[in-house]
């Protein structure tokens, strides 16, 4: 098992360009989570979904991100336009439920200068 | 949702135990107790959970208090890779893990 799979793994990009992180969950877990990890406000949940469907999006920040999961294997987050303090490490985790812990991926450290 | 109190920072020699306090003095019969840590430039990673009863597995062992009002994580021989931040979390199996500030545990050779 490859684990939690996300792309880019470094991401720089100028201030009003659009940005899309991308996550692949383990196959067979039906929870996909998106974190923000930053040094001032530690992690962030932004969105999860149950079933490919958007749960709760209480945590996204403003009408500039937006998440989609067209289908089981594939998350994708987009910031647009993307501003420097979106500055941050975006995880993606998945889960058969909580009980059943979450499995991280690496992270996608996004810089937008 | 029900809090988590945690020492920001610990340290610990190498290869002996460590016990990492949390208080969740607020906490509902429904709540489960998790702990995840983070190691430098790494996602969160799973160690352990629990609801009631005291858990065990390879990782790590969970102390849980038997008014639950308190728990404690226990590495039981730290090494060098145990060098993280551990983050207690409650959670009432609505699958939204809420990470507070954690402990940054630091292991002396």
């Amino acid at each position: 098992d490859a684990g939690v799979i996300q792309s880019p793994r470094h991401e720089v990009t100028e201030m009003g360009q659009e940005v899309t992180l991308r996550c692949k969950p383990i196959s067979g877990h039906d929870y996909l989570f998106w974190y923000r990890q930053t040094m001032m406000r530690g992690l962030e949940l932004l969105i999860y979904f149950n079933n490919n469907v958007p749960i709760d999006d209480s945590g996204m920040p403003e009408d500039r991100f937006s998440a989609k999961m067209p289908n089981a294997s594939f998350s994708t987050l987009k910031i647009q336009p993307s501003e420097p303090r979106d500055s941050a490490v975006y995880f993606c985790a998945s889960s058969s439920g909580a009980n059943y812990g979450y499995t991280f991926g690496s992270g996608t450290r996004l810089t937008v200068v | 949702d029900a809090k988590t109190t945690q020492p920001n920072s610990m340290e610990s020699n190498e290869e002996e135990p460590v016990h990492l306090p949390c208080n969740h003095s607020t906490i509902s019969g429904t709540d489960y107790i998790h702990w995840y840590r983070q190691l430098p430039s790494q996602g969160p990673e799973y160690v352990i959970h629990g609801l009631t009863s005291n858990v065990n597995n390879r990782m790590a062992s969970l102390a849980i208090a038997e008014d639950r009002k308190s728990s404690t994580l226990i590495l039981h021989r730290a090494t060098l890779r145990d060098a993280a931040v551990y983050y207690c979390i409650l959670d009432n199996a609505g699958n939204m893990l809420t990470f507070g500030g954690g402990t940054r545990l630091m292991v002396k050779p």
